[in-house]
């Protein structure tokens, strides 16, 4: 399975565009990137997922570089209820599709 | 999205006790369901996936006579944590596979916090 690294912690600034990066560099060819946060005591929550075009949602935009091998969760307009630890995934895409989840980023959005 | 449920949404319960847990897909069919653990300051772990209609796949060093998993239906899968001890103590999060549209995607549940005194 795919390994993903991301930094441990980041802070950024209300109303400011939080980007959190994420390496996978063993990624396969058909596997796919998921972001999920999970806010303190609460299940994980789905954010964005993509394979390798950029992608964009309501909450969030994903940037794939071109080769894979990282990417990026962009937040346009943070705010304190964005503060979480955000999870980058690559879907193993053996029988059962499970996720591993690694250490995962802690955003702090400051006021 | 799709919602998912847990119930209870917390637990106490005196050691050597077993304690049910379920998870509920509420507005999509959900053949395949995982379940979680996780510590304080850690990530979630998975424990076993759960397949409707047939037995569950544990993984590694998860003790499957002691974390017993139910998928009876399509939207309802149980993790019964059987003589529960201290050390058993966690939040525990199940997942829902939706494969409706495009999306092949875990929605997950709010989940359960198990204290075992």
């Amino acid at each position: 399975d795919a390994k993903t690294t991301q930094p441990p912690s980041m802070d950024c600034a209300e109303g400011r565009a939080a980007n959190l990066p994420c390496n996978h560099s063993t990624i396969s060819g058909n596997e796919y990137v998921y972001w999920y946060r999970q806010i303190h005591s609460q299940g994980p929550q789905y954010i964005i997922h993509g394979l390798k075009n950029n992608e964009t949602n309501e909450m969030a935009s994903l940037i794939i570089t071109e080769d894979r091998k990282s990417s990026t969760l962009i937040l346009p307009h943070a705010t304190l209820r964005d503060t979480a630890v955000y999870y980058c995934i690559v879907r193993t895409t053996s029988g059962t599709y499970k996720y591993i989840f690694g250490t995962g980023t802690r955003l702090k959005v400051l006021a | 999205g799709a919602v998912v449920s847990q119930h209870p949404s917390r637990v106490i319960c005196k050691s050597g006790t077993s304690v049910k847990i379920e998870c509920r897909s509420l507005d999509f069919q959900a053949t395949t369901m995982f379940w979680y653990r996780q510590f304080p300051k850690q990530s979630l772990m998975l424990m076993a996936t759960s397949n409707e209609g047939s037995k569950a796949t544990y993984e590694q060093g998860v003790e499957k006579d002691k974390f017993l998993i139910n998928h009876a239906s399509l939207t309802l899968s149980t993790l019964t944590v059987t003589s529960a001890h201290p050390e058993d103590s966690s939040f525990y999060i199940c997942s829902a596979r939706d494969l409706r549209g495009r999306a092949d995607t875990q929605y997950f549940g709010p989940g359960t916090r198990l204290t075992v005194l």
